[in-house]
């Protein structure tokens, strides 16, 4: 099963880029969760969505937005990529909302410079 | 959310039993829980969740006292594989208010 798959594993992007993490899950759940992981740090929740056409804030959406058009796919965006935005994101579902099991991708490692 | 407290490092030795204790004082009547596992360059795993007493499972085991205020994770005989980074999360399993939110974890090193 492939569960959440995240493309791609790594980019180097350069100050002012753009991009798109791409995150797809074959499990059918309604909930899907972005989060960024510093070095040495826990995760901070980005973006979160419960369904199709419906997203909100996490604790971290600034200088990032999302979209979710169906429920197998959240795709997160970063416009004009800063230093600060350096980061390993992870992507993230599960069956039901909060503090439940939840299957995480293998992460996107992105460095801005 | 409730707030939760863990120790943010320990070290063991391989073929040691590990508890791994997590303080959550604030917790919620319908509030569970929750451990996960974190290796190295990967995402978090679900290990366990619980309520009260007592949760077992092929990879740990979870105690939770009658006050529900502090939890344990009890990791049995670790081996060098169980070195980890450790989450405790506490939220409501079905309240749209609760995401999952993960604080700092507790890093464990597992040495030969």
């Amino acid at each position: 099963n492939a569960g959440v798959t995240q493309t791609p594993k790594f980019r180097i992007l350069k100050i002012g880029q753009s991009m798109t993490l791409q995150c797809a899950q074959d499990m059918n759940h309604n909930y899907m969760y972005w989060y960024r992981q510093d070095p040495g740090m826990g995760l901070k929740l980005i973006y979160y969505s419960v369904g199709a056409g419906i997203t909100d804030k996490g604790e971290v959406p600034n200088g990032y937005n999302v979209s979710r058009s169906t429920t197998e796919d959240f795709p997160l965006r970063l416009e004009l990529a800063a230093p600060s935005q350096t980061s390993v994101y992870f992507c993230a579902s599960s069956p039901r909302v909060g503090n439940t099991e939840a299957f995480f991708g293998q992460g996107t490692r992105l460095t801005v410079v | 959310l409730a707030k939760t407290t863990q120790p943010i490092s320990m070290d063991s030795y391989e073929g040691q039993e590990v508890n791994i204790t997590c303080s959550h004082n604030n917790i919620a009547t319908n509030d569970y829980i929750t451990w996960y596992q974190q290796f190295p360059s990967q995402g978090p795993r679900f290990i366990i969740q619980g309520y009260k007493t007592k949760v077992t499972n092929e990879v740990a085991s979870l105690f939770i006292p009658a006050d529900r205020k502090s939890s344990t994770l009890s990791l049995p005989r670790v081996s060098l594989s169980d070195t980890a980074v450790y989450y405790c999360l506490v939220g409501g399993p079905n309240n749209a208010g609760n995401m999952l939110t993960f604080g700092g974890g507790t890093r464990l090193m597992v040495k030969p």
